[in-house]
Order: structure tokens, then sequence, then C-alpha cells
């Protein structure tokens, strides 16, 4: 199957700095990725759609601001987290869908997800 | 909205137990289903799935029917190892939207 990967797998900041997550398609070509996080124990949420070429659709409660989104080719999708603080410390997972596959089964493919841990 | 509701879990049992994990869901239009699976400390891997009414997803001995007068998608296992303790994570997608999940159910297999 399609293989996502997701870059650094784990990552330690300091409170007030910011950390970039890649995501990126290895074997096809993703018009649309997700970005999802995951609080210890508990399900996935959805935080943002990122769509090539075009701003990124946020859902609600997620700030904009804080988790910058880019999706400036169709292999990569990055999510910086800005200012981090404590709470922000998570699992972030991306997805990948990738259109030559899935568009019967909308079937999407996860990266291993990143874990990050504000001090 | 769409949703996903599975069973709360922990799931406690024994090596070659049988495995019920239920789910079931609310969507308008025809959704995908799929079962996912996160063992400690990784990323979700895809454990089957069923796109239509009718269909059985099946991999590593697991199986899920695609219910749509119950609107269930039950995952089962008839025998169930000490290797597939891991969080089992039932989900619905529509076209062109992007994944809803379940909130998650653990299973903790002992030998």
């Amino acid at each position: 199957g399609a293989v996502v990967s997701q870059h650094p797998s784990w990552v330690i900041c300091k409170s007030g700095t910011s950390v970039k997550i890649e995501c990126r398609s290895l074997d096809f070509q993703a018009t649309t990725m997700f970005w999802y996080r995951q609080f210890p124990k508990q399900s996935l949420m959805l935080m943002a759609t990122s769509n090539e070429g075009s701003k990124a659709t946020y859902e609600q409660g997620v700030e904009k601001d804080k988790f910058l989104i880019n999706h400036a080719s169709l292999t990569l999708s990055t999510l910086t987290v800005t200012s981090a603080h404590p709470e922000d410390s998570s699992f972030y997972i991306c997805s990948a869908r990738d259109p030559g596959t899935s568009e019967l089964y909308n079937e999407q493919f996860f990266g291993p997800g990143t874990r990050l841990t504000v001090l | 909205g769409d949703s996903v509701t599975q069973m709360e879990g922990p799931v406690t049992l024994s090596e070659e137990a049988f495995l019920t994990i239920n789910c079931t869901y609310t969507a308008t239009g025809y959704p995908s289903l799929f079962w996912y699976v996160q063992y400690p400390g990784e990323g979700l891997q895809l454990l089957l799935k069923a796109t239509k009414a009718d269909d059985k997803g099946s991999n590593k001995g697991f199986e899920a029917t695609y219910r749509k007068e119950t609107t269930s998608f039950h995952l089962e296992k008839g025998s169930v190892q000490v290797s597939d303790s891991a969080v089992y994570f039932c989900a619905l997608v529509q076209a062109g939207t992007a994944l809803i999940f379940g909130k998650g159910t653990t299973l903790s297999v002992s030998s």
C-alpha cells in the first residue's frame, strides 16, 4: 500500500519555541492530507484538511494562527506549532489520500505520528 | 453529523478467546467503513475495510461485515493472541471528507 512518512518521530522543545512537523507521501501524489491530534488514551481529533496549493481548512476550535499548515507540493505537507506551550504536547498524526487508488474506497494512509513534548 | 460509536474498553481476554468489538455508525449517504489498529507508541495501521453494504473485510484473522440495516461494523476474531493487544478504532469516511473515528477500544490479551 501507499506509504506516508513523518519527521521527526519525536521532538522535545522549550515553551515559546516553534516546531515544524513534516508529512510526506513517499510513492504517490497526495492532493489532500489531513492532520490529527491524539491525546493519551483518546481518539484522533481532526485538526485540519490540507489541500495542495490552497489554504488549509481548519476544524472548529483549532487555532489557525497557532497551527500553521502548508501543503506546498503534492508530496509534502507541514504542520508548524508556533509558540508552543506544554498544553500543545500531544501525538500528531498525518494522513494522505492517494487519488490513484483510494477514490473508490476513500481510504487514507497514515504516517507513524510525531510525539511532541513541550517543556 | 456523521459519527461512530464503539464499545468502551478496556477489553481483557485470555489467549485463544473469541473477540467482538462493537461498532455502530450514523451517517448520511453510503460511507466506507474501516477498522484501524494502533500498537503502543505507533501510528495507525489499516486492519480491514468495507465499502458497501454486506461487504466483509478480513485480515490477520479479523473480520467485520458492513451491515446497513443495523448500521454496524462489528470486529471479530475467533482466537486472539497476545500480539493482538492494541487499541482498535472503528472509522467511517464519505467521499471527499476526512475519516471520522470512534473513541477507540483497548484490547489486552494475556497468556
